[in-house]
């Protein structure tokens, strides 16, 4: 069972490069986040699901585009990216009205 | 909409010493209440959750937490803190509504402990 796992762990863009990042989870939960995290900002909610072929968005989601093909699977783009995109960039998971799991981060600098 | 307020940015305590960190929320009515804990370079683990019920909160690593619906406050305790507690930590705030909840935190706020 290995939780919540995230791909890449690292990455550098260049500006206007586009990518996707991939967050899996093996618990069966039907929500999936993704947040990013900014020095003195705390976490802010990018978007996030609540099923397979569902997707809403959060606090910040201008700039990323998500899609839940699989439930297990929810994948973050970034079409086009941007200086104010580095950041480190945390997936999600829970099962309704229960407590998210959080996956390890992935550190994305976009130069 | 709901926020979350951790006055403290940073803290710094002695091994030993018992701490207390604030959070303070803005909700309408009582809202599902988190701390979770985030060592350096790592994910965020949950320290202890608040749902309903018993105010006083016990969670791991010897935390536990207070909810005070009169002063919207949910504040972290440990009466002894070791110098691997040394992380930042993050209160958050979940709008309940059916079984979806969204959580919204707090900018962090982040401990040093000297031996």
């Amino acid at each position: 069972n290995a939780g919540v796992t995230q791909t890449p762990k690292f990455r550098v863009l260049k500006t206007g490069q586009s990518m996707t990042l991939l967050c899996a989870q093996d618990m069966n939960h039907e929500y999936m986040y993704w947040y990013r995290q900014d020095p003195g900002m705390g976490l802010r909610l990018i978007h996030y699901s609540v099923g397979e072929g569902t997707t809403a968005k959060g606090e910040v989601p201008d700039g990323y585009n998500v899609s839940r093909l699989k439930k297990q699977n929810f994948l973050l783009g970034l079409e086009s990216a941007a200086p104010s995109q580095t950041s480190v960039y945390f997936c999600a998971s829970s099962s309704p009205g229960q407590k998210q799991y959080f996956g390890p981060g992935t550190r994305l600098t976009v130069t | 909409a709901q926020s979350v307020t951790q006055p403290d940015i940073h803290i710094t305590v002695s091994e030993g010493a018992s701490l207390e960190l604030r959070c303070n929320y803005s909700y309408g009515a009582t809202p599902y209440l988190f701390w979770y804990v985030q060592s350096p370079g790592q994910g965020l683990q949950l320290l202890l959750k608040y749902f309903s019920g018993d105010t006083l909160v016990q969670g791991i690593k010897g935390f536990e937490a207070e909810f005070k619906r009169s002063q919207s406050s949910f504040n972290l305790r440990k009466p002894s803190v070791h110098w691997s507690d040394a992380a930042e930590y993050f209160c958050a705030v979940g709008a309940p509504g059916g079984s979806n909840y969204k959580l919204t935190f707090g900018k962090g706020t982040l401990l040093t402990v000297n031996p």
